[in-house]
């Protein structure tokens, strides 16, 4: 099993819906999980983190379930500049990352 | 500006040849890391800096040798690569090691071996 996974979509939505991923870890031992998000053949770029409680940052929210081992990303009211490559990262003493889920936001 | 910089953005070398790659942190960071992406697979963990003393190696053939002579500066020194280590390589860097806090990326290194 791979240590963290994504669906790797991709999922192509309209303008202004919403769209969910989530993203599962094998190490139950994992203490930070983060969301980057990542454009066509460009860097990772720091999200958001997830925290225990979840949280929000305008049109993204964030959840953490250590139960199931999985964190999720909401994204609403999507905009064609959403499109990009999401990715989860996760771990212990270092993060791990899933291969990214890739959004198309269409007009 | 990204604060974590890193040269050349673009490599061609043969498969004889011996190149470095640079990493520069402008971000007053401890630690510092060295990623792999390859196409269509997740970013690998290849090596991990704290206070320029390295702290972890994730089996990585020793083709592959890095050098942190300072908090702020990193090296990859490549040497007889093969075509498949052909990927972006990617530097990041965090106030400390451990996943605390996020890491910041810098715009990687993408290198073709031929």
């Amino acid at each position: 099993r791979k240590e963290v996974e994504q669906d790797p979509g991709p999922f192509n939505v309209p303008e202004g819906a919403t769209v969910a991923f989530n993203c599962t870890y094998s190490n139950s031992a994992s203490q930070s999980f983060f969301w980057y998000r990542q454009d066509c053949r460009k860097e990772p770029k720091l999200l958001m983190s997830v925290y225990s409680s979840g949280n929000e940052d305008g049109r993204f929210t964030a959840q953490l379930n250590r139960a199931s081992q999985y964190i999720s990303l909401l994204i609403r009211d999507s905009k064609l500049s959403d499109s990009a490559t999401y990715l989860c990262g996760t771990g212990r003493r270092a993060l791990t990352f899933g291969s990214g889920t890739r959004l198309q936001v269409q007009p | 500006e990204t604060g974590v910089t890193q040269t050349p953005r673009h490599l061609v070398m043969g498969m004889t040849n011996k190149k470095s790659l640079k990493c520069e942190q402008h971000l007053g960071h401890n630690a510092m890391y060295w990623y792999k992406q390859s196409a269509k697979k997740p970013l690998e963990l290849m090596f991990v800096y704290s206070l320029e003393e390295r702290v972890e190696n994730n089996s990585v053939p020793s083709r592959f040798s890095p050098e942190c002579p300072n908090s702020s500066h990193l090296f990859l020194h490549l040497h007889t690569l093969q075509p498949e280590d052909s990927a972006l390589y990617l530097c990041a860097s965090s106030r400390q090691t451990g996943t605390d806090y996020g890491y910041t990326f810098g715009s990687g290194t993408r290198l073709t071996v031929v």
